[in-house]
């Protein structure tokens, strides 16, 4: 167990729709990441944030989007979804910093969202 | 349609012989290097990590090899067992904190 929780482990939903993924990260971890898997891609970073703000941008489509609260939990949100979204959806989280060094990842079990 | 997926690199192994699972990485500033274990059903799961400014690094039962010359990274597994069977992933980034750039995975099967 990585100490990140991920909910739901499983979402099923129609073209079109909209959904929110959440995510808890590990006690004392600031900065959360988004990775989508999916079978033709692999793992792709999609977003970061540190301590409630965006820190970085990778492959996001426009059509999602994140937050991170102050309680430290993050919120994926995937709109106006379509077939290709559906994928493994994971969140990671590390006590890196800004500036500060490298540190590890933990990921957590992932979502896995199906579109149908 | 018919749906195209990543063929994955795949290992087959004999219980208790050694592993070597390979990837070349593509950024030659990236100076972070990991090594995760991700089982059918479950998130990644962090085995070994290396920095830049060594070539090798030991766990239990694990060594990672870092070759910057050729931008290559190999996982070494000693003794493999059959709960090693999963897909393995190097990944790469910066000094400092920041995403992490996947490889497209290895899969390892140990076979009793």
């Amino acid at each position: 167990d990585s100490g990140v929780t991920q909910t739901p482990k499983h979402l099923i939903t129609a073209t079109g729709q909209r959904v929110t993924l959440r995510c808890s990260p590990r006690s004392g971890d600031l900065s959360v990441y988004w990775y989508q898997q999916s079978l033709d891609q692999g793992l792709q970073f999609l977003i970061q944030y540190y301590n409630g703000e965006e820190r970085a941008k990778g492959n996001i489509l426009e059509r999602f989007s994140a937050q991170q609260f102050p309680d430290l939990h993050s919120e994926l949100n995937l709109s106006s979804l379509e077939l290709g979204d559906s994928a493994l959806y994971f969140c990671a989280s590390s006590v890196e910093y800004p500036g500060g060094p490298r540190e590890t990842q933990y990921f957590g079990p992932g979502t896995r969202l199906l579109v149908l | 349609g018919e749906s195209v997926g990543l063929h994955l690199p795949t290992l087959s192994v004999q219980e208790g012989d050694n592993s070597i699972i390979n990837c070349a990485y593509s950024n030659s500033a990236s100076d972070y290097f990991i090594w995760y274990k991700q089982e059918s059903g479950k998130g990644p799961q962090f085995i070994i990590d290396i920095r830049s400014n060594m070539d090798k690094r030991q766990g239990q039962r694990v060594t990672v090899l870092l070759n910057k010359t050729v931008k290559h990274l190999s996982l070494q597994i000693a003794a493999t067992q059959p709960g090693d069977s999963a897909v393995y992933f190097c990944a790469e980034g910066g000094t400092s904190y920041g995403k992490l750039t996947f490889g497209q995975g290895t899969i390892l099967t140990v076979h009793p």
